[in-house]
């Protein structure tokens, strides 16, 4: 049981190239989210998932694509990147029933993305 | 939208106890929670209130006022390796989860 699972770990691009992070999770998760992670501004929502073939918008969606195909991988889409996408990337999955012992998220161990 | 505030940083001594508050504003509610994330680390789940009131688990406690819209995380018995930052997040509407900004703590000898 592997839990959640992202890649790359690393990962260093220049500005205008593209590339997607990919996490997998075996928990049968519903809901799915990427979290960028910056010094001082704590985690924020990028894009989520409630269910295969669904996505939304979260707080900074400007830049970024997802997809979710199949509902234990989502997707992470950089079109162009650029240096303000420099950060580390987080990927969460939970349960969709809120009920004792199910609101948790369970996260990946993230991705030190640099954008030069 | 959705906003969450906590101090920024925190110093404690090893062996005391501290409390770390939360104020949210948000449009939708379906709880609070709380995480731990060490340098270099992934966050991990520590707490959840979706009503009123004290929730325990060990050493860490957390509470809920939903009618003030506030929380806090309370550790107890302090010791070195709880040295790291601390996350609230709110569940709004749309199962939207956003986090607070973070508290760093850290313990000293």
């Amino acid at each position: 049981n592997a839990g959640v699972t992202q890649t790359p770990k690393f990962r260093v691009l220049k500005t205008g190239q593209s590339m997607t992070l990919l996490c997998a999770q075996d928990m049968n998760h519903e809901y799915m989210y990427w979290y960028r992670q910056d010094p001082g501004m704590g985690l924020r929502l990028i894009h989520y998932s409630v269910g295969e073939g669904t996505t939304a918008k979260g707080e900074v969606p400007d830049g970024y694509n997802v997809s979710r195909l199949k509902k234990q991988n989502f997707l992470l889409g950089l079109e162009s990147a650029a240096p303000s996408q420099t950060s580390v990337y987080f990927c969460a999955s939970s349960y969709s029933d809120r009920g004792p012992e199910n609101e948790k998220l369970f996260f990946g161990s993230g991705t030190q993305l640099s954008v030069l | 939208g959705q906003s969450l505030e906590q101090p920024s940083e925190v110093t404690a001594v090893e062996g005391a106890i501290v409390q770390i508050n939360c104020t949210y504003q948000t449009s939708g509610f379906y709880g609070l929670s709380w995480y731990q994330q060490h340098d270099g680390g992934a966050p991990t789940f520590l707490s959840y209130n979706a009503l009123d009131g004290l929730e325990e688990t060990g050493r860490f406690s957390s509470f809920l006022s939903r009618s003030d819209s506030y929380g806090y995380l309370l550790l107890q018995e302090l010791q070195m390796k709880d040295s790291a930052s601390y996350f609230c997040a709110v569940e709004g509407g749309y199962q939207k989860v956003t986090f607070g900004t973070g508290t760093k703590l850290q313990v000293i000898p």
